[in-house]
């Protein structure tokens, strides 16, 4: 049972180039979400899903886009990389319903755009 | 959407001193109320939690206190050491929908025990 994984750990951008950071997760979870995390300003949703095939807009999706073919995955690509998106990312995943207690984060993944 | 401000956004104590974090948050749905630790370079890790019908929880050195009617809960660790040292998180979470559980986080605070 490794809970909530995301690859890869660190990555190196520049700018103009595209990539899809990959979060698993082995809980049976149904939601999961895409925060970024920036000095200051805490953890901002960018992207959630509630289900396999569903996504939707958090509070900063600009420049993201998210998939969820299969209920374990939840894919967060970035298609124009800005140094704007330098971030440590953080993928988590939460059971549906009132109990929210088993929300759970990755690791994370230090993106450097430059 | 909810909206929630912690403060203060950096904090030492001396080790052996309590440490307090405030948060308020603007929407009264909101009923569930994490904190999470988040150590150097590492995921945030839950450390205690409160649900709206309950207005104190403690956990060994931690407590939570949460007062519904003028939306504020905080943090409260007694007895510090070096360890406690990292940033600190507070959420706010509304009721279970089909939009999922959306975590409103504060901004964090930056919590250093002086040894």
């Amino acid at each position: 049972n490794a809970g909530v994984t995301q690859t890869p750990k660190f990555r190196v951008l520049k700018t103009g180039q595209s990539m899809t950071l990959l979060c698993a997760q082995d809980m049976n979870h149904e939601y999961m979400y895409w925060y970024r995390q920036d000095p200051g300003m805490g953890l901002r949703l960018i992207h959630y899903s509630v289900g396999e095939g569903t996504t939707a807009k958090g509070e900063v999706p600009d420049g993201y886009n998210v998939s969820r073919l299969k209920k374990q995955n939840f894919l967060l690509g970035l298609e124009s990389a800005a140094p704007s998106q330098t971030s440590v990312y953080f993928c988590a995943s939460s059971y549906l319903g009132q109990d929210v207690s088993g929300y759970t984060f990755g690791s994370g993944t230090r993106l450097t755009v430059v | 959407g909810e909206n929630v401000e912690q403060h203060p956004s950096t904090l030492s104590v001396q080790e052996g001193d309590s440490a307090v974090i405030k948060c308020t948050y603007s929407d009264s749905a909101s009923n569930y109320f994490p904190w999470y630790k988040q150590e150097l370079g590492k995921r945030p890790q839950l450390i205690i939690d409160i649900r709206s019908n309950v207005g104190e929880k403690k956990d060994q050195r931690i407590a939570v206190t949460l007062n519904k009617t003028a939306k504020h809960f905080s943090l409260h660790i007694t007895e510090t050491q070096p360890e406690d040292s990292a940033v600190y998180f507070c959420a706010a979470v509304g009721p279970g929908s089909n939009t999922g559980n959306q975590f409103y986080f504060g901004t964090g605070t930056s919590l250093t025990v002086i040894p």
